[in-house]
């Protein structure tokens, strides 16, 4: 157990429609960060937050935003869905450290229809 | 061109055998290097970590860096049905407190008793 909670551990959801995950970070970290899985595009970095602000951007669509709020919790925001968003979405959190070791949450399954 | 490639697998070998997993990648800007675990529906967890060109031995795990070839390799000696995984190559830039994380696409190992 790394200690990073997400919910809801399976999400099923129609296209066009909108979905909240949402991420507890381990006790003490400030940093949380979101991923997405898939099996063509592998484990790709959505987005960072450091306490509450936005720190750095990767391959985040658009239709996507999160956010982090001042108890550190986040969530992950994707609305107009597509089929191709099913993935496994995880987040994780560090402490600041040089090497930034991630703890990773157990990750949410989306599946959209 | 991916910032980080790595050899696909999958990959199946027997009981203490020494398995080398292996990535390249393309930004001379990368600063830390770092193998990362994920076991069947769980989120990865940090196996190891190094900066510099080299080896680092961790127990029966072994990580090298040839920063001149821009190559990672990572040897697991004596390897065990347990080490059955999915290990992904990861390198971190950071930037004050902005971390981006690039994994690559993952080795599927498996290792028979």
């Amino acid at each position: 157990d790394s200690g990073v909670t997400q919910t809801p551990k399976h999400l099923i959801t129609a296209t066009g429609q909108r979905v909240t995950l949402r991420c507890s970070p381990r006790s003490g970290d400030l940093s949380v960060y979101w991923y997405q899985q898939s099996l063509d595009q592998g484990l790709q970095f959505l987005i960072q937050y450091y306490n509450g602000e936005e720190r750095a951007k990767g391959n985040i669509l658009e239709r996507f935003s999160a956010q982090q709020f001042p108890d550190l919790h986040s969530e992950l925001n994707l609305s107009s869905l597509e089929l191709g968003d099913s993935a496994l979405y995880f987040c994780a959190s560090s402490v600041e450290t040089a090497y930034n070791e991630q703890f990773f949450g157990p990750g949410t399954r989306l599946t959209v229809l | 061109q991916k910032e980080v490639e790595q050899d696909p697998g999958p990959l199946s070998v027997p009981e203490g055998a020494i398995v080398s997993l292996n990535c390249t990648y393309s930004n001379s800007a990368f600063q830390y290097f770092m193998w990362y675990r994920q076991y069947s529906r769980k989120g990865p967890e940090l196996l190891m970590y190094t900066y510099s060109s080299g080896n680092k031995e961790d127990g029966r795990f072994t990580a090298q860096v040839d920063k001149s070839s821009k190559y990672i390799s990572l040897f697991i000696r004596d390897s065990q049905p347990s080490d059955s995984a999915t290990y992904l190559c990861a390198i971190l830039i950071s930037s004050g407190s902005a971390r981006q994380l690039t994994f690559g696409s993952g080795t599927q190992l498996t290792v028979l008793p």
